[in-house]
């Protein structure tokens, strides 16, 4: 059974840095790409980063302007997600999500239950 | 920009009825015979669950009172006969290379 378990949020003041983790069990890790999907408070989905089965292929959200990076660690099975600069509209759930291949042409199949950061001075 | 937008935002249905929820790209998802068009149901609280994949092909354990059909640009996702427990927020979202833009969501209640 997949699990993908996120943690690492909390409350941080504007400008600094934060480092999310996901942490995966139940399926070959080194097969599948991975995601991080974050909502803000009562609002929408927005994709924000995305890793490749390889790990050679990783891709963020333009809106981001450099400031987060995905990575990986595969003797752990776990992605991370590097947060700097953060800002009050980072706010949010993010999520981890699996895709259903190893590219990044594939729904969404499975998804983590989310860690809140909060950004507020 | 690559834009998905849904319609209706919300949308209040009679239990036992049909609910509909439409999907529109600005740019085509479709590809070699695959439409790559997910969509997703979140409950409050939870995390988003897929619900449908390659825009018609149900996911694993959906019920098949859940329907997705078009092509293209344009989608659809239906709801045949509702229940209480489909009250939820449904997303759309193209998976055709990044970014992997969502629709803003419909907000779907009994009448």
């Amino acid at each position: 059974q997949v699990h993908l378990v996120e943690s690492g949020g909390g409350v941080v003041q504007p400008g600094t840095s934060l480092k999310l983790s996901c942490e995966t069990s139940g399926f070959i890790f080194s097969n599948y790409a991975m995601h991080w999907v974050r909502q803000a408070p009562g609002k929408g989905l927005e994709w924000v980063a995305i890793i490749w089965y390889d790990g050679t292929s990783k891709f963020h959200a333009d809106s981001l302007k450099g400031r987060f990076t995905i990575s990986r660690d595969i003797s752990k099975s776990t992605i991370y997600l590097q947060m700097n600069s953060l800002r009050v509209e980072d706010t949010g759930v993010y999520y981890c999500a699996r895709g259903l291949g190893g590219d990044g042409y594939t729904s969404f199949d499975d998804w983590g239950q989310g860690t809140l950061v909060t950004v507020s001075s | 920009d690559i834009v998905v937008t849904q319609s209706p935002d919300s949308l209040a249905v009679s239990l036992g009825e049909r609910a509909t929820i439409n999907c529109k790209s600005s740019h085509s998802v479709s590809y070699s015979n695959k439409d790559y068009l997910a969509w997703y149901q979140q409950k409050p609280g939870q995390p988003p669950k897929l619900l449908i994949k390659w825009a018609s092909t149900r996911a694993s354990g959906v019920p098949d009172r859940f329907s997705g059909s078009g092509s293209g640009t344009d989608f659809t996702l239906t709801i045949s006969g509702l229940q209480a427990e489909d009250v939820a927020v449904y997303y759309c979202q193209r998976y055709n290379g990044t970014p992997y833009n969502f629709g803003q969501g419909t907000r779907l209640e009994i009448k």
